[in-house]
């Protein structure tokens, strides 16, 4: 089955511990992207990879870190999380421009 | 800077037709796409206007106006199952895999 999936799916950590959240899609997609969704605000574009070793950032990169060196996964990493930082993560991959979203990660940090 | 437009809450019977507008303002543009996302689930994909006019999906349409900057979606013969948001976002200047997301259009449709 065609899917992109995240972990953790819910995560609770507190302020300045190192945390990670990978993602891994199974379509051999090029593009693959982070976003955070926040009440009011939409999705918000945090950063992209248009192929291995290749990503850039989106709107709202600060704090967060990500790598690609193989072409499924796309871990988001925080190196030191920070309250405002609490919110629903998603990844996507696509082809052309038809995004596939994993099934999101919902952060708390306290 | 760049944003989307598009109205927070629409409501609906079943059975009748809604257009959900998105007028955007971005520095550059490579298409307009639609996404579905219901409570507690992730976006998926409606459609993509790369050029101006109307593409239909099944009960879904989607139309563009680049010269307005302005698209809507069309939801035609309404289901329960339709309610969930709806999100407009812009391929724009940066690349062509940078998107801008509206803030979404919360659709309740009632018997």
């Amino acid at each position: 089955e065609a899917q992109v999936t995240q972990n953790p799916r819910y995560l609770i950590t507190v302020t300045g511990k190192k945390l990670t959240v990978t993602c891994s899609q199974n379509m051999n997609h090029e593009y693959m992207s982070w976003y955070r969704q926040d009440p009011g605000l939409g999705l918000r574009q945090i950063y992209y990879s248009m192929n291995v070793e290749v990503t850039d950032k989106g709107d709202v990169p600060e704090g967060y870190k990500v790598s690609r060196k193989e072409k499924r996964n796309f871990p988001l990493i925080l190196e030191s999380p920070s309250p405002n930082q609490t919110s629903l993560y998603f990844c996507a991959s696509s082809l052309i421009y038809e995004q596939y979203f994993g099934p999101g990660t919902r952060l708390t940090v306290t | 800077g760049q944003s989307l437009e598009q109205p927070s809450e629409v409501t609906a019977v079943e059975g009748a037709i809604v257009q959900i507008n998105c007028t955007y303002q971005t520095s550059g543009f490579y298409g307009l796409s639609w996404y579905q996302q219901h409570d507690g689930g992730a976006p998926t994909f409606l459609s993509y206007n790369a050029l101006d006019g109307l593409e239909e999906t099944g009960r879904f349409s989607s139309f563009l106006s680049r010269s307005d900057s302005y698209g809507y979606l069309l939801l035609q013969e309404l289901q329960m199952k339709d309610s969930a948001s709806y999100f407009c976002a812009v391929r724009s200047s940066g690349g062509y895999n940078k998107l801008i997301f509206g803030a979404g259009t919360r659709l309740a449709v009632h018997p």
